[in-house]
């Protein structure tokens, strides 16, 4: 069974700060590695791929991917109350099937 | 251009019934996948539809199917619906089958009572 693990939360940060999202995976197999924000209510929305190691960076966001720790995380940097959402990690191996992460719940508070 | 639609958004049905849900993708896509989300569950991939065949699928039972025509609109069918079938359920878009950019639509809300 292939997991894909996060703390659901609630992850609660001031405006302006770095929230720091993370998410493990148990297939070793897995090469695409994706985040996607849920406001309250609405449907996914993709934000961030990544697919080798390292950092991947755009705009505030930035993902990193480690495949030897099986680990991969998203930094959003001076994180505003619209970024309150639930972030749910997915990630994909050869079958091409997306496993989805139940998701971390993020509250940014003024 | 137009988002994904998904309609009814809201379906109320009992046990035992059956339902059909319609989804229709970005115009020029014609890669479709369902997923189920549940607060215990959490999003689940149902399969995925791409030139009218089924190209990949999921881990959920046989009474849990799909279709989709030749405009690209994809339908699923869930048939002796059971009280844990409650869900949202959401289609997601793509231009190209197994392609990683996904979008998805709002959703249909199904309460089985």
């Amino acid at each position: 069974q292939k997991e894909v693990e996060q703390n659901s939360g609630p992850l609660s940060v001031p405006e302006g700060a770095i929230a720091s999202l993370n998410c493990t995976y148990s297939d070793r197999g897995s090469q695409s590695f994706f985040w996607y924000r849920q406001y309250s209510g609405k449907s996914p929305e993709l934000i961030m791929s990544i697919y080798s190691n390292g950092d991947k960076e755009d705009g505030r966001f930035t993902a990193q991917l480690n495949k030897a720790s099986q680990y991969v995380s998203l930094l959003i940097r001076d994180s505003q109350p619209s970024d309150s959402a639930t972030y749910l990690c997915a990630v994909k191996g050869g079958s091409y099937i997306p496993t989805f992460g139940r998701g971390t719940s993020l509250i940014v508070h003024p | 251009k137009a988002g994904v639609t998904q309609t009814p958004r809201y379906l109320i049905k009992t046990r035992g019934q059956q339902v059909t849900l319609s989804c229709s993708p970005i115009s020029g896509h014609r890669s479709v996948s369902w997923y189920q989300q549940t607060p215990g569950q959490g999003l689940q991939f149902l399969f995925e539809y791409f030139s009218e065949t089924q190209r990949n699928k999921g881990n959920f039972p046989g009474r849990f199917s799909g279709r989709q025509f030749s405009n690209s609109r994809s339908e699923m069918n869930v048939s002796t619906l059971e009280l844990g079938d409650s869900a949202l359920y959401l289609c997601a878009s793509s231009r190209e089958s197994n392609q990683e950019t996904q979008y998805f639509g709002p959703g249909t809300r199904l309460l089985v009572l």
